[in-house]
């Protein structure tokens, strides 16, 4: 079955705590994507991904980190999470056609 | 840039009722157009996408889109809601060859049994 799988689906940490949500995808597709989707302001880009070891910043970028050393893997990481970045996070994934998502992962920093 | 925009930022309606969102977009090139929905507490789903063709374009559930490309917009429809298609429902857009999508900021529809 064709799937973007994300973890944590729930965390809940405090501010300056490292930490990774990873992201998966098994339809060997080049293009990954992370966004964050707040009340009001709809799915905004964090980062995006061509290829592997080739990555790129989306609309908002501050505050986080990404690599991509697998095609098939693209993790996002928070280095120094602050309340500003306590939002539900979706991994998304495509070829030429549409974006799959994964189930999204919300993050709630304390 | 990119921008989409959805006129609608929540939408409240019977069952049995018609549904029409709005959605335009700015660039004047060729595009790829598209309806996510995302129902409460799940991932966001494709409804329906247009690349090229007949502008109207039929999707799952019984929701289609016409493409009017003079008005640059995308608007999705319903002929008869149902309590499901309670939901948040975004429009996507992309420059033809490029991968990256941009969102609109999403309507949230309401459906009253």
């Amino acid at each position: 079955e064709a799937q973007v799988t994300q973890n944590p689906r729930y965390l809940i940490t405090v501010t300056g705590k490292k930490l990774t949500v990873t992201c998966s995808q098994n339809m060997n597709h080049e293009y990954m994507s992370w966004y964050r989707q707040d009340p009001g302001l709809g799915l905004r880009q964090i980062y995006y991904s061509m290829n592997v070891e080739v990555t790129d910043k989306g609309d908002v970028p501050e505050g986080y980190k990404v690599s991509r050393k697998e095609k098939r893997n693209f993790p996002l990481i928070l280095e120094s999470p602050s309340p500003n970045q306590t939002s539900l996070y979706f991994c998304a994934s495509r070829d030429t056609g549409e974006l799959f998502f994964g189930e999204g992962s919300r993050l709630t920093v304390l | 840039a990119q921008s989409v925009s959805q006129h609608n930022h929540h939408v409240i309606l019977s069952e049995a009722a018609s549904l029409e969102l709005g959605c335009n977009y700015s660039y004047g090139g060729t595009v790829n157009l598209f309806w996510y929905v995302q129902y409460p507490g799940q991932h966001l789903q494709l409804l329906l996408k247009y690349f090229s063709g007949d502008p109207l374009v039929k999707g799952i559930k019984g929701f289609e889109a016409e493409f009017i490309k003079s008005k640059f917009s995308f608007n999705l429809r319903k002929p008869s809601v149902q309590w499901s298609d309670t939901a948040e429902y975004f429009c996507a857009v992309n420059e033809r060859g490029d991968y990256k999508l941009s969102f609109g900021a999403g309507t949230t529809v309401t459906v009253r049994a």
